[in-house]
Parts: C-alpha cells; structure tokens; sequence
C-alpha cells in the first residue's frame, strides 16, 4: 500500500509560511518522500524529496518524523503562485522502478 | 530539466473511435511514463515505456486499450482505442532522468462525446 494522507484543502495568505502535513504510517526504510505540485491547467512539477534528514531548496523546505512515519513540505512565504495542488507521495523503488503514486493532495489556496 | 511537449494538446471525439497521443522529449530518457487524470482527480499511472521492452501496464490498464509505442528514447506514443465518455481524461506523459524527480508534459485534454 503506497497511500499516503493529506488534507483535502489548506488556506494561507500571502507571505505568511504555509504548512502542509503528509501522514505515511507505514512506509519502508527505503521509500523516498516526493513532494510535487500542480498548478491549474498544467502538470505536476517537482518540489523536493528527502529520505530522513530534512531537506531544503529554492522552492521549500521539508521536514521529516524521527519515525518517518509523518512529514511537512514547508513554504517559507507564500505567494499566489503557489495556490496549486499538492501532491505527498512515497516513491518506491525496486521492482517499479521508482514509479510515483499519486494521492488525493492538499489544495492550497492563497489569499492577498 | 527536460522539456517535454504533446500533441495534441486537446482534442474532442466521437465514441468508438481511436486518438494517439503524441510525447517528445528534448534529449533521451530511458524511461517514460503515461498517466491519466480524470475530471477532479488525481494521477493515475497507466504503464511504463522504456525503449526497446513492452510496455509495463498498471492493474487496470491492458494493452489492447491503451497500446503504446517507444521507437526512441525521445518519443512515446500512447493510443486511446475504441473510446466512450469515461475516457474523456487528461492524458500526461512524464519522464524520469536522474531517479530524483520526473517532469511532466502538459497534458493532452480529450473529450469524449
């Protein structure tokens, strides 16, 4: 079972920090955390992965559980260019050759 | 990064009939990928394509539906066959170059009628 849980839908306003929580109880040692978004009318697009440090780049930020059992894709100021789907997905490596299972994701909206 | 384009980027059919899609992508990927998203809903992976191997399909997507051809490493194409309305999707195709991340195309929006 690759699921993982997210809120169906987060609020934020404008350059404040957005916290979007992922719950994957039961993942692996092995499985990556992948965090993509997808902006209306367009496909996904990466924003970062980590395995069990917390991870940062231009995009965001990404905190991980001790127990790996939870993680947080952190956007440090919000703008209305982040208002997308955003999509929390444990990829499995191995036999599907790092195949990305998509869930439900979070729909931020971005407020002025 | 990779720059990935469709075609076409919308199309509207009649049920019955058949729609290729087309995916190109600006340098050679060992592995594509093709996935449907249907009206509000998320991604859902229909097969796998690497060059040179039959394509690998997920549990609910068979061949003789979905036939998809990769004669390069920078090509793809994926068949709608024999469509009805419940086929009216987004059809995305992805690839994945450095086992990090995967980039999408920007879909092919296909309706039904």
């Amino acid at each position: 079972d690759a699921k993982t849980t997210q809120p169906n839908s987060m609020e934020s306003n404008e350059e404040e920090p957005v916290h979007l929580p992922c719950n994957h109880s039961t993942i692996s040692g092995t499985d990556y955390i992948h965090w993509y978004r997808q902006l209306p009318s367009q496909g996904p697009e990466y924003v970062i992965h980590g395995l069990t440090s917390n991870v940062n780049n231009r995009m965001a930020s990404l905190a991980i559980a001790e127990d790996r059992k939870s993680s947080t894709l952190i956007l440090h100021r919000a703008t209305l260019r982040d208002a997308a789907v955003y999509y929390c997905i444990r990829r499995i490596y191995g036999g599907s050759q790092g195949n990305l299972i998509f869930g439900k994701g979070t729909k931020l909206s971005v407020k002025p | 990064s990779a720059v990935i384009s469709q075609k076409p980027s919308r199309d509207i059919c009649q049920r019955g009939t058949s729609l290729t899609i087309q995916c190109q992508v600006d340098s050679q990927v060992t592995m594509m990928f093709w996935y449907r998203q249907q009206p509000g809903q998320s991604l859902t992976l229909i097969a796998t394509a690497n060059q040179g191997s039959e394509a690998t399909y997920e549990s609910g997507f068979v061949i003789d539906k979905f036939p998809i051809s990769r004669p390069n490493l920078t090509f793809s194409t994926l068949t709608v066959s024999n469509m009805s309305p419940e086929d009216s999707s987004i059809y995305l195709c992805s690839v994945d170059r450095t086992g990090d991340e995967q980039f999408f195309g920007p879909g092919t929006r296909l309706t039904v009628l």
